[in-house]
């Protein structure tokens, strides 16, 4: 049972918009910053997203990252079968000292 | 551009200690801006951060994971270590090791992982 909650899977078609919650609570993500990360299959994740909304260079434009008191989300715009991947939020929790990942969301792009 | 290598041995005996080293080049692993940790990923599950290590050899750990885990650096070689004891099938995962931002809590950098699979 993870820290922090994400939704199994979402989908959506070629081009569409999609978004990926992350719930956590005051301890984790409500006083921490969050960062994304994708997971292509068989590779290691990769960083998206530091500080709430970051993007790291080479990450497109399309992808963004919000926070909002104890949840964020990870929007993707203009999907392409390419950014079929699990999709993992992370941050440090205060109250149990250690570095959370949420459970992982797989996206599939119809 | 920085890179990061895991090696060590693929199968460990239950009971037993794993030992995995973490080469990183295309930087020091002495800058003072980073720590440097390890990830694993269990087949088909979600990511479980072990433990950090600053080049001054300060280390972190996860609570869950405290009493057997290890964590060293070789500054001179610009590797980190990790050591598992009294490992279970329940260590069978893929690790990672990462390169942390403390400041921004984010790990930028991760090696391509490498499957350490505990049975008999």
């Amino acid at each position: 049972q993870s820290v922090l909650t994400q939704p199994p899977s979402v989908s959506a078609a070629p081009g569409q918009k999609v978004t990926i919650s992350c719930s956590g609570s005051s301890s984790n993500i409500g006083s921490n910053f969050v960062s994304w990360y994708q997971q292509l299959p068989g590779t290691a994740p990769k960083l998206l997203f530091y500080g709430n909304n970051k993007r790291p260079s080479g990450i497109p434009d399309r992808f963004s990252g919000s926070k909002s008191g104890t949840s964020a989300t990870l929007g993707i715009t203009g999907l392409q079968t390419g950014d079929e991947a699990d999709y993992y939020c992370g941050t440090w929790d205060s109250n149990l000292s250690v570095w959370v990942f949420g459970g992982g969301t797989r996206l599939t792009v119809l | 551009q920085l890179r990061l290598q895991e090696s060590g041995p693929g199968l460990v005996k239950p009971s037993e200690t794993l030992s995995l080293t973490c080469t990183v080049s295309g930087d020091s692993i002495s800058s003072s801006s980073y720590y440097w940790g390890w990830i694993r990923q269990p087949p088909g599950k979600g990511l479980e951060w072990i433990g950090s290590i600053y080049y001054s050899g300060s280390t972190y750990y996860n609570p869950s994971l405290k009493s057997r885990v290890t964590i060293l650096v070789d500054t001179s070689k610009n590797q980190f270590s990790l050591k598992l004891s009294s490992v279970t099938a329940a260590d069978t995962a893929v690790y990672y090791c990462a390169r942390l931002i403390g400041g921004s809590g984010s790990f930028d950098y991760w090696g391509q992982g490498t499957l350490v699979t505990v049975s008999s």
